[in-house]
């Protein structure tokens, strides 16, 4: 099977512009999520749909961040504007379900620096 | 809430040398334990995981955890590593009621640097 994908593998912006990241999960995964590792530190959990749904969005840093999953496919992550401490690595996974018998599959990430 | 502390930040060895990293975890109740690995401009890759029963436990590539509660340990070891282990390592940790692989606390990483 395809894994998951997401898009771009980088991006350079400069402070105050908007930046929109993709994630395609693996077909018939309901359950993505979006993960961030800011340089050296902890990889951090940001939020997780559930199909279409937005089950968990904790993580979400602040308003600037806006996550969609229109039609329960895609994921998109939008940061508008963005800020220097922005700048890291965003990862998105997927999941069959959310048992003990769902293992998360992760993309390669996509590493935005903000300038 | 949960913590994960990863004391090996970068750690360098000859091939054939033993691995041993650390990761403890800060947290009061029963808890999924996991390794994961990234490989040179790979994604992520589960390891091997902790959820109950033996606390010695395998994963891929001859690589074995063992969670020792009482010291809220959970530390990766390898009899003899080689160069493609060359990655960078997390520890997870998530509360064991609330879900399996999910909504995990990682650690901040270790750089495995094998030397051929």
């Amino acid at each position: 099977e395809a894994g998951v994908t997401q898009f771009p593998s980088h991006s350079v912006i400069e402070k105050g512009q908007t930046v929109t990241l993709r994630c395609d999960p693996i077909s018939g995964h309901d359950n993505l999520y979006w993960y961030r590792r800011v340089m050296g530190k902890e990889i951090k959990f940001l939020l997780h749909f559930v199909k279409e749904s937005k089950q968990d969005e904790s993580g979400m840093p602040n308003n600037r961040f806006l996550a969609e999953r229109t039609g329960g496919t895609y994921s998109t992550l939008k940061v508008q504007p963005a800020e220097l401490e922005d700048s890291g690595v965003y990862f998105c996974a997927s999941s069959r379900g959310q048992g003990l018998n769902s293992p998360l599959h992760f993309g390669n990430g996509t590493r935005l620096t903000v300038t | 809430a949960q913590s994960v502390s990863q004391h090996n930040h970068h750690v360098i060895l000859s091939e054939a040398a033993s691995l041993e990293l650390g990761c403890n975890y800060s947290y009061g109740g029963t808890v999924n334990l996991f390794w994961y690995v990234q490989y040179p401009g790979q994604h992520l890759q589960l390891l091997l995981k902790y959820f109950s029963g033996d606390p010695l436990v395998k994963g891929i590539k001859g690589f074995e955890a063992e969670f020792i509660k009482s010291k809220f340990s959970f530390n990766l070891r390898k009899p003899s590593v080689q160069w493609s282990d060359t990655a960078e390592y997390f520890c997870a940790v998530n509360a064991g009621r609330s879900g399996g692989y999910q909504k995990v606390t990682f650690g901040t990483g270790t750089k495995l640097q094998v030397i051929p």
